[in-house]
């Protein structure tokens, strides 16, 4: 089975500097990964997505992702955290891909990041 | 445009009692999904639905059953809730296959149970 590790629980940073949330997953077969973000009080909604094709995917909000097969890695980053940035942030993968597949999910423990005026 | 609508948002339960959580949806989607959310562990699978009529285990379903009556609804329940089913419970579906959601789960906005 697949494991995923978020190896920071809390990440707090002052707006406007950059941000790098790290991700690393155990598989040895091809993955399918995911970030998503939860708000307060809220479901969580999709953030990026890597199903096939470019390694380094990107979210309509600044940020950018990039699968990293030889580290089984896919680091979240942006370059000037806003505010509005404030959550907490998940990163999931499936081995599966099709079907009913790609909804399951295993997610890592999540980070919570701040930021800070 | 409700999206994913689950109920009841808050329910407090004693030990062994029963109950339902419900969820809906109104995006026209196959898939559906149901997780468990604790501190530190992120999310968990415990059911999921392929379509109307049938439902699969996930990583964590003892203790919990499911129905998928129709293509828009697919409730969870406790028989007899225990307090290591305190957690926050969310329903989610999957985007269309050939899509631009292809692979994107929706989720509601969660259900947040304490068992005493």
């Amino acid at each position: 089975a697949q494991s995923v590790t978020q190896l920071d629980s809390q990440v707090p940073v002052f707006e406007e500097a950059p941000v790098e949330l790290r991700c690393n997953y155990s598989s040895s077969v091809s993955v399918y990964l995911f970030w998503y973000v939860q708000y307060p009080n809220q479901g969580l909604q999709l953030l990026l997505k890597y199903l096939s094709g470019s390694t380094l995917v990107e979210s309509i909000n600044g940020f950018e992702a990039e699968f990293n097969k030889s580290q089984t890695s896919f680091h979240l980053r942006k370059p000037s955290v806003h505010i509005s940035d404030t959550a907490e942030y998940f990163c999931a993968v499936t081995l599966g891909a099709g079907g009913t597949s790609y909804g399951k999910l295993t997610f890592g423990q999540g980070t919570i990041l701040t930021v800070h005026p | 445009n409700a999206g994913v609508t689950q109920t009841p948002k808050f329910q407090v339960l004693k030990t062994g009692q029963s109950m339902t959580l419900q969820c809906a949806q109104d995006m026209n989607h196959n898939s559906m999904y149901w997780y468990r959310q604790d501190p530190g562990m992120g999310l968990r699978l415990i059911y999921y639905s392929a379509s109307e009529g049938t439902t699969d285990k996930g990583e964590v379903p003892n203790g919990y059953n499911v129905s998928r009556l129709n293509k828009r609804e697919f409730s969870l329940r406790l028989e007899s809730a225990a307090p290591s089913q305190t957690s926050v419970y969310f329903c989610a579906t999957l985007g269309r296959p050939g899509t631009p959601n292809t692979g994107e789960l929706f989720f509601g906005e969660g259900s947040r149970l304490t068992v005493l």
